[in-house]
């Protein structure tokens, strides 16, 4: 079965642009979470969708949302790019409510 | 409010040394309590998950973590350290029966030298 994948792997922008990024979750999941990698700030959760319903919400602003497609994948789109949101993006998959996570390898995103 | 501690944000063992990763967490509902492990340019592998059955839980690679909860504690150990498992370590948790959130300690450096 594949695992968690996540494209790009890599990517480079400026600030004030705008970046998506994508998230195939394993086959039959049906929750996909976001969480943000930074050495400053750790691990930190973005959102969670479920069914195509943003179902939990983490502390960031408004410039960071997501969406769930009816085939479970899921993206994650930042606007108007800041320094601050260098950082490696993390998409996990799960069955459901409480299952296990599944984490995909990430996307780095730089913003020079 | 949620909330994990891990103390120590390195440590350093001998190859077949005992590795001892601390973590406390603090919940006001019983908690679902994992250890994840990532190694460089990677994602997040489960090593293990605590979620209210026996609480000395035993996961992948040797890896083992037992439950106190009069210490609020989940202490991940491995009696014999091998080169491959250094990287990092961290400890995460999410409200029982809840939603998929997780809230991770800040992580801890395993370095293992011959």
């Amino acid at each position: 079965k594949a695992g968690v994948t996540q494209t790009p792997r890599y990517l480079i922008k400026t600030r004030g642009q705008q970046v998506t990024l994508s998230c195939s979750p394993i086959s039959g999941h049906r929750s996909v979470s976001w969480y943000q990698q930074t050495p400053g700030q750790g691990l930190q959760f973005l959102f969670e969708y479920f069914s195509e319903t943003q179902r939990n919400k983490g502390n960031f602003p408004g410039r960071f949302s997501g969406r769930q497609f009816s085939n479970s994948r899921s993206e994650m789109n930042v606007s108007t790019l800041e320094l601050g949101d260098s950082a490696l993006y993390l998409c996990a998959s799960s069955l459901g409510r409480g299952d296990e996570q599944f984490f995909g390898p990430g996307t780095r995103l730089t913003v020079l | 409010a949620q909330s994990v501690t891990q103390l120590g944000s390195h440590v350093s063992v001998s190859e077949g040394a005992l590795v001892l990763l601390r973590c406390n967490y603090s919940s006001s509902v019983p908690p679902y309590l994992f250890w994840y492990v990532q190694y460089p340019n990677q994602g997040l592998q489960l090593l293990l998950k605590y979620t209210s059955a026996a609480t000395l839980v035993k996961g992948i690679n040797g890896f083992e973590a037992e439950f106190k909860k009069s210490e609020t504690s989940f202490h991940l150990t491995k009696p014999s350290a091998h080169m491959s498992d250094a990287a990092e370590y961290f400890c995460a948790v999410s409200l029982s029966g809840g939603y998929n959130k997780l809230i991770f300690g800040a992580g801890t450096r395993l370095a293992v030298h011959p």
